[in-house]
């Protein structure tokens, strides 16, 4: 199995402010990466996919990069239905793995 | 624009079996994956399976593999995870997700969008 580590998982910032998440993989994974946002008692909905496409419908502040094992997900200018927490997934080979997970809470 | 909407909350008692099914409506089925994903209180996300509903075979994450049974019904548009043996980890919220397809190796792209969820409780 592909493992990741997703970092921080726990990043406090204010309204306004750029922040960024790191996902590193223990392989190589192309760019079979996305992204997704979770609010409490909520699924999940994706942010970003092959690791630098944004989502139909979601908000131009969210970018992704990377490819191969290190990726990043940049939000540049936080606002308050952000605050949530966040995930990678690793669509390159089975079994699909996620993230621990980056909550992003305000300061 | 599909929906995806899961049968309601569980309470089961350990060692029995569940069985959560998720209905696609408003768009394709057939030519999509169908996974289940699932998050225990608290915790982060946990891929255990999915299918693809043209071809009826699922593939497992090791974990679960000899307790979950994925199945998917195409002329409903309803996809299944039957999860047996419970015990108390097992309490959890479950999700389907549906994924386009990668045509070259039949593997599963991304996951959009997710169901509702269920929850599912173990306890004596």
């Amino acid at each position: 199995a592909i493992w990741m580590t997703q970092s921080p998982s726990l990043l406090s910032a204010s309204t306004g402010d750029r922040v960024t998440i790191s996902c590193r993989m223990s392989q190589g994974i192309s760019s079979y990466l996305a992204w997704y946002q979770q609010k409490p008692g909520k699924a999940p909905e994706l942010l970003i996919y092959a690791a630098s496409t944004l989502q139909s419908g979601v908000p131009s502040r969210f970018s992704g990069s990377g490819s191969g094992t290190d990726f990043t997900l940049t939000i540049s200018c936080l606002q308050s239905e952000d605050f949530a927490t966040y995930y990678c997934q690793q669509y390159y080979s089975f079994p699909y793995t996620f993230g621990q997970g980056t909550k992003l809470e305000i300061k | 624009q599909v929906q995806l909407v899961q049968s309601g909350a569980e309470v089961k008692k350990p060692g029995s079996s569940v069985k959560v099914s998720c209905k696609a409506s408003g768009g394709t089925f057939s030519s999509y994956a169908i996974s289940w994903v699932r998050q225990a209180p608290g915790q982060g996300l946990e891929w255990m399976g999915g299918i693809i509903p043209i071809f009826g075979t699922a593939n497992y994450a090791q974990k679960f593999q000899g307790r979950v049974t994925i199945t998917a019904d195409e002329s409903t548009s309803t996809a299944y995870m039957e999860l047996s043996s419970l015990r108390s980890e097992d309490t959890a919220v479950y999700y389907c997700a549906r994924s386009p397809l990668r045509y070259f190796d039949w593997s599963f792209n991304w996951f959009d969008p997710w169901g509702q969820g269920t929850l599912v409780t173990v306890s004596s």
